[in-house]
């Protein structure tokens, strides 16, 4: 069955850096866009970024645009995220999907905290 | 940018009941909507693609209407598993967006 497991989350000082990763099994990952969404805590969901399959295509939201990288190795079948210059409201859940006219199969997300 | 409005942000309902949950985009959007569902804790759930379609393995009492710029999630003869978070996304056009979610309580 399809799985998508975030990992690389954890506590950050406001202007550092992170790099979430994302696993994935139980279907063709180079077949599949995929995306990144996050959720901050009490607010509602908010999409970051999207990858196409080959790479050939990314975009995104204009909250991350120039901080946030989105790549992916198909050899590994594993997405990512760099994040830079976090600031306090990145704090959130971030969760990978995989992206078949939107998000079909989400992950459990990974927790990111940027506080001093 | 599409903004969806959801509503209600919450509901409580008995089981057996229908309850409907609307998702209202700012702009056309033909039928570039899903519908999804979220436990506590678990990975959200696909419910409804395209508007209208039920994904494979979610069972007949969820579905879901609308077209263009006015959309429902009805789930009829509601079960107490049915308690969680549901919330529908637009994919017409980048960036993606969310409504604002609707908690429903089964009492």
């Amino acid at each position: 069955q399809v799985q998508l497991v975030e990992s690389g989350g954890g506590l950050v000082k406001p202007g550092g850096s992170l790099r979430l990763s994302c696993a994935a099994s139980g279907f063709t990952f180079s077949d599949f866009s995929m995306s990144w969404i996050r959720q901050a805590p009490g607010q509602g969901l908010e999409w970051l970024s999207y990858v196409s399959s080959g790479s050939d295509y990314t975009t995104y939201a204009d909250s991350v645009q120039g901080r946030f990288s989105i790549s992916r190795d198909n050899a590994k079948n594993s997405l990512y995220l760099q994040m830079n210059i976090l600031r306090a409201e990145d704090t959130a859940v971030y969760y990978c999907a995989r992206d078949r006219d939107g998000p079909d199969y989400w992950g459990q997300g990974t927790l990111v905290t940027v506080s001093s | 940018e599409t903004t969806l409005t959801q509503s209600p942000a919450f509901m409580s309902a008995t089981p057996g009941d229908k309850v409907n949950i609307s998702c209202k985009a700012s702009q056309d959007i033909d039928d570039d909507m899903n519908w999804y569902q979220q436990k506590p804790g678990e990975a959200a759930i696909f419910i409804i693609l395209e508007a209208t379609t039920l994904v494979p393995g979610i069972p007949p009492r969820f579905s879901g209407s609308g077209y263009g710029t006015d959309f429902t999630l009805t789930i009829n003869k509601i079960e107490s598993e049915d308690a969680a978070y549901y919330f529908c996304l637009q994919h017409d056009n980048f960036p993606y967006t969310f409504g604002q979610g609707t908690k429903l309580e089964i009492k």
